[in-house]
């Protein structure tokens, strides 16, 4: 099946540094991808809609300047944490969607868990 | 407002017998429906999906059965093993494109 590959899958910072997390679909082209977040026990969270070559569309309540989105190709995507805080620690999913032979699913990465410290 | 729920938190189930879980949606314009496997600190893993227009599909042990009239959708797993023990999401597309909206989950555990 399709395959999105994120990177990394744990970090651990230091209060107030950036990180960068990667999704890439590695086997086919991802106009548009999606950046989620899951607190614990809870369901995935969509932070905003990555597209490529344009701004990314964030939810309301997600700050755009905090969480810094470049999608440059159309097989990369990145998210930076910037200025992170402790209250950012979470796990970070990315997802793209692909349509085959008319059957719309949405792949994800493995996750990058957070850790602000 | 949730259009996505999965009102039962968790599900345990003996290995070998069917395990079915269970998901409700509002939004009418819902056209596509997923069901995803989650493990603790790992992306969430795409196993059936089942479009509006059928009432039934079926890929090896899991059966996904659509009931549009009640906006109600199942996910039948037979027979269930310890391996199947994670956490399962139902999703819904809308019509057009658009994002995917997902449940709260539901955490089953398969006992040997």
């Amino acid at each position: 099946g399709a395959v999105v590959s994120q990177h990394p899958s744990r970090v651990i910072c230091k209060s107030g540094t950036s990180v960068k997390i990667e999704c890439r679909s590695l086997d086919f082209q991802a106009t548009t991808m999606f950046w989620y977040r899951q607190f614990p026990k809870q369901s995935l969270m969509l932070m905003a809609t990555s597209n490529e070559g344009s701004k990314a569309t964030y939810e309301q309540g997600v700050e755009k300047d905090k969480f810094l989105i470049n999608h440059a190709s159309l097989t990369l995507s990145t998210l930076t944490v910037t200025s992170a805080h402790p209250e950012d620690s979470s796990f970070y999913i990315c997802s793209a969607d692909l349509t085959i032979q008319g059957n719309r699913a949405a792949f994800f990465g493995q996750g990058t868990r957070l850790t602000v410290v | 407002d949730q259009q996505v729920k999965q009102n039962s938190p968790s599900l345990s189930v003996q290995e070998g017998r069917i395990s079915i879980l269970n998901c409700d949606y509002t939004n009418s314009m819902f056209d596509y429906f997923l069901w995803y496997k989650k493990y603790p600190a790992e992306g969430p893993t795409f196993l059936i999906s089942i479009s509006s227009i059928k009432d039934k599909n079926e890929d090896g042990r899991f059966t996904v059965f659509l009931n549009k009239s009640a906006k109600h959708l199942s996910l039948h797993i037979v027979p269930s093993q310890p391996g199947d023990s994670a956490v399962y999401f139902c999703a819904a597309f809308g019509s057009g494109y658009s994002t995917l909206t997902f449940g709260k989950g539901t955490m089953l555990l398969v006992s040997p």
